[in-house]
């Protein structure tokens, strides 16, 4: 069974802010929300993640809705250099094991 | 400080023909994992390991055999390949997994494999 949902891909212009939908609705209360991307051919990289509050940090911000069953990932001032497919995961802390989907590929257009 | 590395980077093996895949992380991280990629789907976890010496089983297991000799490697074996294994294979370390959540995986570049 799915625990996320994404749409499967996006198109964002260049210089304007990607806001990127995840649908967790099973999430249970001890479940974090994970974002990673991955360019073309690359290794996954790892974005932000939060549990209840937003977050923020040098690469994104993290909008979690107050039920927590869905969250946004906000790229400011999209560049070219983020297009990517973009993951959200949810896992338990305990739970060694990550989830990935099939992501939103977002394409940044000039 | 090279994080993640894999080799090789690529590979084409004939079906029935053994292979091992090496991971290597010099972060002194205790978790590592191996992962397939299929083209247009997300990762799978094949298997992974929480500390030297011990190993289990991810979402996709069958056919892959791992070893965690040493805490910095993690070494993924297919003993008799098969077509179905072509894949894109990525390995990835964290620290320790059980703090809060609060820790991620670190990523290698990956290793393309096809089986013919």
């Amino acid at each position: 069974d799915a625990k996320t949902t994404q749409p499967p891909s996006m198109d964002c212009a260049e210089g304007r802010a990607a806001n990127l939908p995840c649908n967790h609705s099973t999430i249970s209360g001890n479940e974090y929300v994970y974002w990673y991307r991955q360019i073309h051919s690359q290794g996954p990289q790892y974005i932000i993640h939060g549990l209840k509050n937003n977050e923020t940090n040098e690469m994104a911000s993290l909008i979690i809705t107050e039920d927590r069953k869905s969250s946004t990932l906000i790229l400011p001032h999209a560049t070219l250099r983020d297009t990517a497919v973009y993951y959200c995961i949810v896992r338990v802390a305990a739970d060694y094991q990550f989830y990935f989907g099939t992501g939103t590929s977002l394409t940044v257009i000039p | 400080n090279a994080g993640v590395t894999q080799t090789p980077k690529f590979r084409v093996l004939k079906t029935g023909q053994s292979m091992t895949l090496l991971c290597a992380q010099d972060m002194n991280h205790e978790y590592m994992y191996w992962y397939r990629q299929d083209p247009g789907m997300g990762l799978r976890l094949i298997h992974y390991s929480v500390g030297e010496g011990t190993t289990a089983k991810g979402e996709v297991p069958d056919g892959y055999n791992v070893s965690r000799l040493k805490k910095q490697n993690f070494l993924l074996g297919l003993e008799s390949a098969a077509p179905s294994q072509t894949s894109v294979y990525f390995c990835a370390s964290s620290p320790n997994g059980l703090a809060g959540g609060l820790k991620t995986q670190y990523f290698g570049p990956g290793t393309r494999l096809l089986v013919l």
